[in-house]
């Protein structure tokens, strides 16, 4: 089966910084690849798929880049509400796999 | 609006089954859906469980794949998830979820349901 790695486990950074959360994949997936917001205590929200489509209603400081085998989630300045961990996911062929996740913090 | 609603025993005994219940409103099951299953230990990360495709045929993880089923009830719009031979490991919040074909991604969740292993 395909391994989903995230990096790095967690980060703190300031608010307006730009972050940067990379996932790579064991095997190619071309882009078949999603990134899920899930903020303290509540239900996982998806940001982004196909590896770069915001999902409607995301906020345009999200965005996803990458195919094959290495991906990453950036957001262009970190805002208080986007304390929360990040998952990516794999879907390209069962099973969809999900990444270890990425908590955000800020500094 | 799209809605999903877990449901069933929040306290499971180690070595019997665990049944949940998805009860969906907004949108048809019957429909061109995949229907899934996600757990979340405590303090941990998400697991995918499995999926149904609308068509009946199913997507399990290998690493569960001998104790799962995942089962659609099309005349009440429904799905539900078995779990059998449970242990205290199965421990977690269990989300039921929707996939579009066309996203590919998981685009609803249910609210989750913690259900316990445990004497």
């Amino acid at each position: 089966d395909i391994q989903m790695t995230q990096s790095p486990s967690s980060l703190s950074a300031s608010v307006g910084d730009r972050v940067t959360i990379t996932c790579r994949a064991s095997q190619a997936i071309s882009n078949y690849l999603a990134w899920y917001q899930q903020k303290p205590g509540k239900v996982p929200k998806l940001l982004i798929y196909a590896a770069s489509t915001l999902q409607s209603g995301v906020p345009s400081r999200f965005s996803g880049s990458g195919s094959g085998t290495d991906f990453t989630l950036t957001i262009s300045s970190l805002q208080p509400e986007d304390v929360a961990t990040y998952y990516c996911q794999k879907y390209n062929i069962s099973p969809w796999t999900f990444g270890q996740g990425t908590k955000v913090e800020i500094k | 609006q799209v809605q999903l609603q877990e449901s069933g025993p929040g306290l499971v005994k180690p070595s019997e089954t665990l049944s949940l219940t998805c009860a969906v409103s907004g949108y048809s099951i019957s429909n061109p859906y995949y229907s899934g299953w996600i757990r979340q230990p405590p303090g941990k990360g998400l697991e995918w469980i499995g999926s149904i495709w609308h068509s009946g045929s199913t997507y399990y993880n290998p690493s569960l794949k001998t104790r799962v089923t995942i089962s659609l009830d099309t005349s009440k719009n429904q799905f539900s998830l078995r779990l059998s031979s449970v242990t205290a490991a199965d421990t977690a919040v269990y989300y039921c979820a929707r996939t579009p074909p066309g996203v590919g991604a998981t685009d609803y969740w249910g609210q989750g349901i913690l259900v316990t292993v445990s004497s």
